[in-house]
Order: structure tokens, then C-alpha cells, then sequence
């Protein structure tokens, strides 16, 4: 079945430095790939996605590119703020699916320090 | 612009309770309708899918049911409550395969 591996947590950073969260997957055609992100205590939000290959999904300073040779998803952003600590959660849809049946990652928790 | 609402936020139970979590979207019309969960210190794990009005997809057996009466009302439910139940439950939306969530609700089963 399809699965996606997130590099184990937690992260401690300082404030503007650089983050890369790595995220792998195993999944059957072409997936679509996501990055949501979990503040404290919230639900999840998208932060970004690709649907084929070498697409690069990017929102708020972060970018991730799909790359099918490697079947990876790296979450990168050039310089972290403190605001950035949260949960990162790396996830695939089933390629030729219409709905949400999405597989998550076990989650990256981030701590960024002043 | 879409938004999806549920409740109640936290909520704390006996074993061997009735649960029932609620859920609306709004700025829609059918959309897909999902119920996820996210056990402590675990990733999500979808529960059930519905992409319509009394359609639902159970994903793995357990001692929960969904029920979608209207459109964009999603509920879940269960008759008597576990301990293994407790968890962070979300609910979410989705046109294609792109989904959105809630806010979640924090279940406490003693």
C-alpha cells in the first residue's frame, strides 16, 4: 500500500535559519503530494501541494518540488521565523482518485528559537 | 469562500457513552466530506468518506459510524465509547483530492 516517511523530530532551529524537513513516499502511479501544517491546539492547514512531477508547490516563504526519481517531497523554507514552530505533516493522494483518501506522514514537530 | 465548522471543541466522556461530533461547510454545494483521526503522538488516520448525501465509506472497522443527513452535514457517532477512542478528531472537505480541515475536536474517554 502507499506510505509516506518523514524525517524523525523533532527540529529545533534558530530564528532565520534554514529548514529542510525531508518527506519519502511509496505509492503506485502518480500521486498528488501535500504539506499541511498543525499550529497548537488547531487543526490542520494546506501549506502547499504538487500534482505531477517536478512541480514546486510553494506558500508563505516555503517550497517543496516533486520529484518522482527519488519518490520525495522535501520541505524547504530559506530562513524560519519563530512563528514557523508547528507540526509538518507530509501527505499523498492516490493518483486518478477524485476524493481526499489522503496518506499522512507521522508528523515533524518544528521549534524555532529567537 | 468556504468554511467548515465542528463541534464540539473538547469534550471529555465516560466509557461507554454515546459520542457525536458535528460538522457543516458552508459556501459549497456537495462536497466530499471526510472524518479523520489523529491519536496521540500518531499521524491521521481517515475514518470515513462520504461523497454524498447518505453515502458513507468506512475505511477501518472500529467502534465508530458517520452519518451525513443533509448535504453539508457530516456527524460521528458512537454508541458506547472506549478508552481507544480518545483522540484528536477532524473533519474536512474536499473538492477532488485536495481536503481542507476543521478545527478538530479533542476527545477524552476515562
Amino acid at each position: 500500500g502507499d506510505s509516506v516517511t518523514q524525517m524523525e523530530g523533532p527540529v529545533t532551529l534558530s530564528e532565520e535559519a534554514f529548514l529542510t524537513i525531508n518527506c519519502t513516499y511509496t505509492a503506485t502511479g502518480y500521486p498528488s503530494l501535500f504539506w499541511y501544517v498543525q499550529y497548537p491546539g488547531e487543526g490542520l492547514q494546506l501549506l502547499l501541494k504538487a500534482t505531477k512531477a517536478d512541480d514546486k508547490g510553494s506558500n508563505k516563504g516555503f517550497e517543496a518540488t516533486y520529484r518522482k526519481e527519488t519518490t520525495s517531497f522535501h520541505l524547504e523554507k530559506g530562513s524560519v521565523q519563530v512563528s514557523d514552530s508547528a507540526v509538518y505533516f507530509c501527505a499523498l493522494s492516490p493518483g486518478g482518485t477524485s476524493y481526499g483518501k489522503l496518506t499522512f506522514g507521522q508528523g515533524t514537530i518544528l521549534t524555532v528559537h529567537p | 469562500s468556504q468554511t467548515i465548522h465542528q463541534w464540539p471543541a473538547t469534550l471529555v466522556q465516560p466509557v461507554g457513552s454515546p459520542l457525536s461530533l458535528e460538522c457543516t461547510v458552508e459556501g459549497t454545494s456537495n462536497p466530499n466530506l471526510y472524518w479523520y483521526r489523529q491519536a496521540a503522538g500518531r499521524g491521521l488516520q481517515l475514518l470515513f468518506y462520504s461523497v454524498g448525501i447518505g453515502q458513507i465509506s468506512s475505511e477501518v472497522p472500529q467502534n465508530l459510524s458517520a452519518s451525513r443527513p443533509q448535504d453539508r452535514q457530516f456527524i460521528l457517532s458512537s454508541k458506547k465509547l472506549l478508552l481507544s477512542d480518545s483522540g484528536f478528531y477532524l473533519c474536512a472537505w474536499g473538492p477532488g483530492n485536495t481536503i481542507y480541515f476543521g478545527e478538530g475536536s479533542w476527545l477524552t474517554v476515562v
